[in-house]
């Protein structure tokens, strides 16, 4: 069936430094979406990317959806402690109703 | 509005007992779904459905039970609990596939 894998699982960075975390598909996806769950909490939803080569912006992470739409990346610029937490991609399965979710990469950020 | 509710928030059952999770979302969503958490394995799908009478598995569906007899809820049920069981789980609901999820504060459970 349909995989999503991200990578790198942990990352600790220095307050300030950058953070990239990828995601791959099996499949090509219709959309990809990203969340945050932050220590203790629920995923939040962050954002949705649609078309092929999007690149979309909120403050400081950027999130690009690749050519194949078969992978995605989020980045976030001069990390902050409050950017501290869970990142996941998901992706739907076709018309199925299925949201496969990525394994996460979990953020520290060191003050 | 309230949003996704899930009861209980903590839970903790012995090897062999049963219970139900609830879920119940006010959005008039049809998507609904259940995951569960664990440490580096992510979010994995166990039920999901796309509307009311209509319910399919996802990735791990053994040892789940579930029914949407109504749009707003939709239970998960632990026939006989195993501390494999042992996880976070999440309710979650969208308009449809294509739209983002809304997800419940999650149940902690504990099988011993």
């Amino acid at each position: 069936g349909q995989q999503v894998m991200q990578i790198p699982q942990y990352q600790h960075v220095q307050e300030g430094e950058d953070f990239t975390t990828y995601c791959n598909s099996s499949t090509t996806l219709s959309n990809i979406q990203w969340y945050k769950q932050r220590p203790g909490g629920h995923p939040v939803f962050l954002i949705q990317l649609v078309k092929s080569g999007e690149v979309k912006k909120q403050k400081r992470l950027t999130f690009q959806f690749g050519e194949a739409k078969k992978n995605s990346s989020l980045h976030i610029t001069a990390t902050q402690t409050t950017d501290v937490g869970t990142y996941f991609c998901a992706g739907p399965t076709g018309n199925t109703g299925k949201l496969i979710f990525g394994q996460g990469t979990t953020l520290q950020v060191k003050p | 509005n309230a949003g996704v509710t899930q009861t209980p928030k903590f839970q903790v059952l012995k090897t062999g007992q049963s219970m139900t999770l609830q879920c119940a979302q006010d959005m008039n969503h049809e998507y609904m779904s259940w995951y569960r958490q664990d440490p580096g394995m992510g979010l994995r799908l166990i039920h999901y459905s796309v509307g009311a009478g209509i319910t399919d598995q996802g990735e791990v569906p053994n040892g789940y039970n579930v029914s949407r007899s109504t749009t707003e809820d939709f239970p998960l049920r632990l026939l006989s609990a195993a501390p494999s069981q042992t996880s976070v789980y999440f309710c979650a609901s969208s308009y449809s596939d294509n739209t983002e999820a809304f997800f419940g504060q999650g149940t902690r459970l504990t099988v011993v």
